[in-house]
């Protein structure tokens, strides 16, 4: 049973840059959520997506923007980067009716020099 | 919107003894209240979470209380192992906004 996967595992960008990272949800799961969690801080939610839609969304600019793939699959793509962006990117994978419970990846950890 | 306060954000026991974090949360809406454990360099592992209609739970040597009127909530680890070390992070759910999270306990087990 495959867990939750994110790629790639680190990167390092210049401001003004545009990423774009990768998720793939634990075997069964049909939810995704994009957390960013800063040095010594606890994540901080950014979006969910559930049938290829943004359904909730945190207190983040519209530089942050998603996608959801017909394989429930995820991309978190971030525009005109800034120093501030640095930090590491946790996708969450859940089941829709139970979308609080959800099971983390092991992160993208995005370096803005 | 939510906001969640974590105490302590160290706390050192002696291996064997005792560990209780404490997490108190504004939003009465919130319904779901679960506890992850981050060790250094890995992901949030969900260890364990109640449901608003729940009082306590407890898996093995963990256990967590829910009191919903005062709202605060509490994770209890007893008999400390050094492999219990880790930051440990509250959050809570159910509003609009996914999973709001503590700012985590640093949790240190002292050989």
């Amino acid at each position: 049973d495959a867990g939750v996967t994110q790629s790639p595992t680190h990167l390092i960008k210049t401001r003004g840059q545009q990423v774009t990272l990768r998720c793939s949800p634990k075997s069964g799961h049909d939810t995704v959520s994009w957390y960013q969690q800063a040095l010594g801080q606890g994540p901080q939610f950014i979006f969910q997506y559930y049938e290829e839609e943004e359904r909730q969304r945190g207190n983040f600019p519209d530089r942050f923007s998603g996608h959801q793939f017909p394989n429930y699959s995820s991309e978190l793509n971030v525009n005109a980067l800034l120093l501030g962006d640095s930090a590491l990117y946790l996708c969450a994978s859940s089941i829709y009716g139970r979308q609080e419970t959800q099971y983390f990846g092991p992160g993208t950890r995005l370096l803005v020099l | 919107g939510e906001n969640v306060e974590q105490h302590p954000s160290t706390l050192s026991v002696q291996e064997g003894d005792s560990a209780v974090i404490k997490c108190t949360y504004s939003d009465s809406a919130s319904n779901y209240f679960p506890w992850y454990k981050q060790e250094l360099g890995k992901r949030p592992q969900l260890i364990i979470d109640i449901r608003s209609n729940v009082g306590e739970k407890k898996d093995q040597r963990i256990a967590v209380t829910l009191n919903k009127t005062a709202k605060h909530f509490s994770l209890h680890i007893t008999e400390t192992q050094p492999e219990d070390s880790a930051v440990y992070f509250c959050a809570i759910g159910g509003g609009a906004d996914g999973l709001t999270f503590g700012k985590g306990t640093h949790l240190i087990i002292q050989p």
